[in-house]
């Protein structure tokens, strides 16, 4: 069974501190990583799409990093604020003769005030 | 502006009664796909289209229904609704044929069967 594990389940910070989280997978058939920002009572939207080793993408204060060899990928927020409070979700694309779509059970992040 | 249309949003009904919870996009998105949410676990599949009239097995299929009759809708069928059928549904579409590029969601529909 294919898993994407995401670290922590949930974590508190306060306003201002910088903050990441870890989104770990199988390596092996690797065709893209997706990150999504879910806010509560709202849906999923894409922050970031990402397919190469070694990639970095950024908007705004949030970032993220990808390592396809050892499977895992960071993303990182940069003096938090309460708006980025959501869950953080990563999904893996992966290709084994037809292609599969692999959810985390994401980060809660609460940022206070 | 470019979205997903769900309906309803929230939905309260008894088990054995048939229902349906639409969906729709405006993108000309070929790939759409129905999941849930439950707590503690990640969004489970439950059914995909890649196409017009192309409709494949999730993760989590039984107990629903789907059909893709036209690119743009996608409704998701309880055909006889059970309590374990309780859950947070999202509708998703992207461009092509996987979602390379991530989804569009839709807004979710809570259903509750008592």
């Amino acid at each position: 069974i294919l898993n994407v594990e995401q670290s922590p389940q949930s974590l508190h910070v306060q306003e201002g501190d910088s903050t990441n989280f870890t989104c770990s997978f199988p390596s092996s058939n690797f065709y893209a990583l997706h990150w999504y920002r879910w806010e509560t009572a709202k849906s999923p939207e894409a922050l970031f799409v990402m397919t190469l080793n070694g990639d970095e993408k950024k908007k705004g204060r949030i970032s993220a990093t990808l390592n396809t060899k050892e499977g895992y990928s960071y993303l990182y927020i940069k003096g938090s604020q309460p708006e980025d409070s959501a869950t953080y979700l990563c999904a893996l694309l992966i290709t084994s003769g037809t292609y599969k779509y692999i959810f985390g059970t994401g980060t809660r992040l609460k940022v206070l005030a | 502006e470019a979205q997903v249309t769900q309906n309803p949003r929230y939905l309260i009904t008894v088990t054995g009664k048939k229902l349906t919870v639409t969906c729709s996009q405006n993108m000309n998105h070929e790939y759409m796909s129905w999941y849930r949410q439950d707590p503690g676990l990640g969004l489970r599949q439950i059914y995909y289209s890649m196409n017009v009239e192309v409709t494949d097995k999730g993760d989590v299929p039984e107990g629903y229904k789907v059909s893709r009759k036209e690119k743009r809708n996608f409704p998701l069928i309880l055909e006889s609704p059970s309590p374990n059928q309780t859950s947070l549904y999202f509708c998703a579409s992207s461009l092509r044929g996987a979602p390379a590029y991530g989804y569009t969601f839709g807004s979710g529909t809570r259903l509750t069967v008592v």
